[in-house]
């Protein structure tokens, strides 16, 4: 069975750095590109970030977080890392991690975890 | 980066009605366009991907039309666990923009 846990979340100072987990079941995580996409408190659904099926580690960055997450494969652990730094109190909300196929469509998607960035 | 606006923001509707949500895209998008069902607390669902294909498990009573930038998502006989939002999102270019989402409520 396929599943995805995403693990992490914790309530932060703004400039402070987080990582997220993302620890894939079921499958190879690294034949797929995974996805992470974000949601504020009452908000809709924002893309974060896309890593590229392989073991390139090539990805794609909303500017919103360009230059300040940075995500990574951990192979051996079949585990996406979302390496958060300089938070800002907009990037609070629940991270998602997703499966992607045929062109970055999320077919399986993790429960979430919260970052709250506050002082 | 390419603007997704779905339309309704929301809408009304009874079990056993029919209901079309719009999303319309700022540029050409071709075929790469999802529709996603979320409900309070939880994940988003994939329910339809490439504008027209039905996600495995996904009732038939959902299905999807468009080209280019203007996609629609037909919920036919609604059922009581389809009150939910909805989201579009294009993957034709990063970044993968999602609509603002449709609250489909009773």
């Amino acid at each position: 069975e396929v599943q995805l846990l995403e693990s992490g979340g914790d309530l932060m100072q703004p400039g402070g750095s987080l990582r997220l987990s993302c620890a894939a079941s079921g499958f190879t995580s690294s034949r797929n590109a995974i996805t992470w996409v974000r949601q504020a408190p009452g908000k809709g659904l924002e893309w974060v970030s896309t890593i590229y099926s392989g073991y390139s580690g090539d990805a794609q960055y909303a500017d919103s977080v360009k230059g300040r997450f940075t995500v990574s494969r951990d192979i051996s652990k079949n585990t996406v890392h979302l390496q958060m730094n300089s938070l800002r109190a907009e990037d609070t909300a629940v991270y998602y991690c997703a499966r992607t196929i045929v062109r970055y469509y999320g077919d399986y998607w993790g429960q979430g975890t919260l970052v709250t960035v506050d002082s | 980066d390419i603007q997704m606006t779905q339309s309704p923001s929301s809408v009304s509707a009874s079990v056993g009605d029919r209901v079309t949500i719009t999303c319309r895209a700022s540029q050409d998008i071709s075929n790469w366009l999802a529709w996603y069902q979320q409900k309070p607390g939880k994940a988003p669902k994939l329910l339809i991907y490439s504008v027209f294909s039905l996600q495995t498990g996904v009732p038939s009573r959902f299905s999807g039309s468009g080209s280019g930038t203007d996609f629609t998502l037909t919920i036919n006989s609604l059922q009581p666990e389809d009150f939910a939002t909805y989201y579009c999102q294009q993957t034709n270019n990063f970044p993968h923009t999602f609509g603002q989402g449709t609250k489909l409520e009773i």
